[in-house]
């Protein structure tokens, strides 16, 4: 069965950091790129970051450059999201999704809850 | 950036009726754009990739056109699970972006 499953959200402080994971199975994970993908609480869908199949290249939101990193292994089957200086409005569902661009359908996680609060 | 206005934000139809939802790009995107169905608390599903190709699965009544700067999801007969929102995602250039959404409500 395919699955993304993502891990690592809850309640920072403000300037905060958290580490989210996504667990990749039921699929070749290293033949896609990856996203994570954010939906602040009853709004739209915002993309954030991606990675090359082999790791080589990524892309940011401008909102989250320098303070987001996004990386993985692809020996783990893993997808990461390092959040620094966390502020406010990162407050959001963090989803992982493999090949937004691709033809095969993307496969996207459940979601991981990130809530930026004092 | 390139901007995906999306419209209506929201609309009201009956089961049966044919709906209509618009993406508009801020410079063209080829057909580097896809349509996402969204229902709450749920992760988005792709309905059609490369603006009109119909993702494997997704019912026949779900169709998609358009390409440069103008696309629009047709359904073309709403039925019950149809209600959800809806979301355009161009995938053309950095940064990604997503359209603002469109809800689509019983009426």
């Amino acid at each position: 069965e395919v699955q993304l499953v993502e891990s690592g959200g809850g309640l920072v402080q403000p300037g905060g950091s958290l580490r989210l994971s996504c667990a990749a199975s039921g699929f070749t994970f290293s033949s896609y790129w990856m996203s994570w993908v954010r939906q602040a609480p009853g709004k739209g869908l915002e993309w954030v970051a991606n990675i090359k199949e082999d790791g080589s290249e990524n892309h940011y939101v401008d909102s989250v450059k320098g303070r987001f990193t996004i990386s993985r292994d692809n020996a783990k089957n893993s997808l990461y999201l390092q959040m620094n200086s966390l502020r406010a409005e990162d407050t959001a569902v963090y989803y992982c999704a493999s090949g937004l661009g691709a033809t095969p359908p993307p496969r996207w996680g459940q979601g991981t809850l990130v809530t930026v609060s004092s | 950036d390139i901007q995906m206005t999306q419209s209506p934000s929201s609309l009201s139809a009956s089961v049966g009726d044919r709906v209509t939802i618009t993406c508009r790009a801020s410079q063209g995107i080829r057909n580097d754009l896809g349509w996402y169905q969204q229902k709450p608390g749920k992760a988005p599903k792709r309905l059609i990739y490369a603006a009109s190709s119909l993702q494997s699965g997704v019912p026949s009544r779900f169709s998609g056109s358009g390409s440069g700067t103008e696309f629009t999801l047709t359904i073309s007969s709403l039925q019950p699970e149809d209600f959800a929102t809806y979301y355009c995602l161009q995938h053309n250039s950095y940064p990604l972006t997503f359209g603002g959404g469109t809800r689509v409500e019983i009426k």
